[in-house]
């Protein structure tokens, strides 16, 4: 089974130009996260949909981060524009239900290392 | 507002030695309690939970934890490590159902 697979795995761009990340998750899996992981610190929750709907965005900066999740499948994170401080890794994960008590476990990607310059 | 502290940035042992990886809790009502470990160039992979029920958990990997409810504790444990149990380890908890927040990490170096 292909696990939750993300891109790019590297970016590097300079400040004020836009990004754009992927996330394809595991197939049947309804729940899609998108974390930020900073240097030496946890994945911290950015935005949780249930199928197509953003259901937790509460912290997105949706000043310059957006997201979508079409058809309820494929997710994008989009930064425009990127500041230096959001050099980090963007996670994402999936989970087949609502809930990490009903499944105990969050799929995660490998993660895309975005450099601001 | 939910938090987790894992106090040690890194710990050391020696292959076949106990390895104890430290987790701390601050969240209202009952936790929620979760053990993630991450490979170099890895996604997160979940090792254990905590929901309800017996205070030591079994888990991936010959790993358990055990929930001591009046420390506030999840540390996780491994009687013998081994040299492949290398990685950064993550402390997870949540006081609903899908909102977890992770503690800062810990890097367990298992020397052969």
């Amino acid at each position: 089974e292909a696990g939750v697979v993300q891109s790019p795995r590297y970016k590097i761009i300079e400040k004020k130009q836009p990004v754009a990340f992927w996330c394809n998750p595991i197939s049947g899996h309804n729940t899609l996260y998108w974390y930020l992981q900073n240097l030496g610190q946890g994945p911290e929750l950015l935005i949780r949909y249930e199928n197509e709907e953003a259901v937790d965005d509460s912290q997105l900066p949706k000043d310059r981060f957006s997201a979508e999740r079409l058809k309820g499948v494929d997710s994008t994170l989009k930064i425009q524009p990127a500041e230096l401080g959001d050099s980090a890794v963007y996670l994402c994960a999936s989970s087949l239900v609502a809930g990490v008590t009903n499944t105990g476990e969050l799929f995660f990607g490998e993660g895309s290392r975005l450099t601001v310059l | 507002a939910q938090s987790v502290a894992q106090p040690e940035d890194q710990v050391n042992v020696a292959e076949g030695n106990p390895l104890t990886v430290k987790c701390t809790y601050s969240v209202s009502g009952n936790p929620y309690l979760f053990w993630y470990v991450q490979y170099p160039n890895r996604g997160l992979q979940f090792l254990l939970k905590y929901i309800t029920g017996d205070n030591l958990v079994k888990g991936s990997y010959g790993f358990e934890a055990e929930f001591n409810k009046s420390q506030t504790s999840f540390h996780l444990k491994k009687p013998s490590a081994l040299v492949s149990d290398s990685a950064l380890y993550f402390c997870a908890a949540s006081s609903n159902d899908y909102k977890l927040s992770f503690g800062a990490g810990t890097t367990v170096t298992v020397r052969a």
